[in-house]
């Protein structure tokens, strides 16, 4: 059974400050997804990340896959309220194109002003 | 692109009845969605794999019985639960995947549905 293991679940921090968040398997991802997630809503998809090593950047938000596809860092940097909420990454393991996701245990996070 | 509707957003009812919730997908022809439940700020747990068509599949320790999944088209698949109590009470998010259609395995998530059973 493959597991995703999601750290911190839980991040208070102050306006302007920089925090990363962590995703861990001891599988091989085939490809990694981050989404955020705002009370009351569905997960919007942030980013998608498929090769060893490679870093994506959304505006303060860097996304890292390791370079053995076993795990995945975001990081935010100068974070502001607007960026409150759950983050949840969400591995595929799947060599056969199933669409089948496991989901992190999720990250909330709260930024205050 | 890649716009999911679930429907309805917010639902009340009393114990005993069954709740139909749909998911569409607005904008792409679905292969498969999927059916997810969600405590506060808890993870997403899926529930079920629902492919047009044919049968859904469900994880272990849902009851396939209660939550009657039908996936009609492409772009519609719908839950019900039914004889609904109030550990039922949840939120339901549904997602829709674009299969090979896609260039990576991504989902796309409705908006969810508040579920409360008195």
């Amino acid at each position: 059974t493959q597991l995703l293991e999601q750290s911190p679940q839980f991040l208070s921090i102050q306006e302007g400050e920089n925090l990363t968040v962590y995703c861990n398997s001891s599988s091989v991802f085939s490809s990694l997804q981050w989404y955020r997630q705002e009370p009351g809503e569905g997960p919007v998809l942030l980013v998608t990340v498929v090769t060893g090593g490679e870093v994506k950047k959304l505006k303060r938000l860097t996304f890292q896959f390791g370079d053995a596809r076993k795990d995945s860092s975001l990081h935010i940097t100068a974070a502001q309220p607007g960026d409150t909420g759950l983050y949840l990454c969400a591995g595929d393991f799947s060599s056969s194109n199933t669409g089948k996701l496991i989901f992190g245990q999720g990250t909330t996070l709260q930024v205050k002003p | 692109g890649a716009v999911v509707s679930q429907h309805p957003s917010r639902v009340i009812c009393k114990s005993g009845t069954s709740v139909k919730i749909e998911c569409r997908s607005l904008d792409f022809q679905a292969t498969t969605m999927f059916w997810y439940r969600q405590f506060p700020k808890k993870s997403l747990m899926l529930m079920a794999t629902s492919n047009e068509g044919s049968k859904a599949t469900y994880e272990q320790g849902v009851e396939k019985d209660k939550f009657l999944i039908n996936h009609a088209s492409l772009t519609l698949s719908t839950l019900t639960v039914t004889s609904a109590h109030p550990e039922d009470s949840s939120f339901y998010i549904c997602s829709a995947y674009r299969g090979l259609a896609g260039p990576y395995n991504e989902q796309f998530f409705g908006p969810g549905t508040r579920l409360t059973v008195l």
